[in-house]
């Protein structure tokens, strides 16, 4: 009964090729999101759907293109991998923000990218 | 732009012993905080918020942090610290309108050693 999921935990892969990572929450979330993790730790956001509309893209080179089917789903879909997108992608997702309310985001259990 | 920062890179302290995991922001408007923690190879969990109201906010696994307007300031706290608490403690401010975006401070290491 994972909150939320991603799949796979582990992709290696070669440069060049495409790739997809899923997400799926189960907590009736209206908004979900992508961060990237780099080797330093640090972490950014990618975007951000609510209820399968995108509401946060944050200057993202335009090989990365999420996808939301539902709003219980966002995949996340890489073109032409390079080396410097090997990292740790989590996903998350939160109640809709309204207004001032500070919504929690939970996140999953990432998914460690490895551009060979 | 908003903004957290974490200071210190790695934090050292003794099992039973106090631990402070420092934190400061830059937001225009009321800052709504955050910590997370993330354990080797894991993702990140929710420790705690400040949204608003009492300065001293209570979270999971035992932390508090302050809230201090003045100073900018949200520190992570635990009055006695395990081994088990050994992990990546990340800050984060929440931007609301247009999206609900968290920015994270660097990280701080905590190691709690026997």
């Amino acid at each position: 009964d994972t909150a939320v999921s991603q799949t796979p935990k582990y992709l290696v892969t070669q440069m060049g090729n495409d790739k997809s990572i899923k997400c799926e929450q189960n907590l009736g979330h209206d908004t979900m999101y992508w961060y990237k993790q780099d080797s330093k730790k640090f972490l950014k956001i990618m975007f951000s759907y609510n209820n399968k509309e995108l509401i946060i893209n944050e200057t993202v080179p335009n090989r990365f293109s999420p996808k939301s089917p539902d709003k219980a789903h966002l995949n996340l879909h890489i073109n032409s991998l390079e080396l410097g997108d090997s990292a740790v992608y989590f996903c998350a997702s939160s109640p809709f923000p309204r207004g001032a309310r500070g919504e929690t985001q939970y996140f999953g259990p990432g998914t460690r990218l490895l551009v060979l | 732009a908003q903004s957290v920062a974490q200071p210190e890179d790695q934090v050292n302290v003794a099992e039973g012993n106090p631990l402070t995991v420092k934190c400061t922001y830059s937001v225009s408007g009321n800052p709504y905080l955050f910590w997370y923690v993330q354990y080797p190879n894991r993702g990140l969990q929710f420790l705690l918020k400040y949204i608003t109201g009492d300065n001293l906010v209570k979270g999971s696994y035992g932390f508090e942090a302050e809230f201090n307007k003045s100073q900018t300031s949200f520190h992570l706290k635990k009055p006695s610290a395990l081994v088990s608490d050994s992990a990546l403690y990340f800050c984060a401010v929440l931007k609301t309108g247009g999206g609900n975006k968290l920015t994270f401070g660097t990280g701080t290491q905590l190691k709690v050693e026997l």
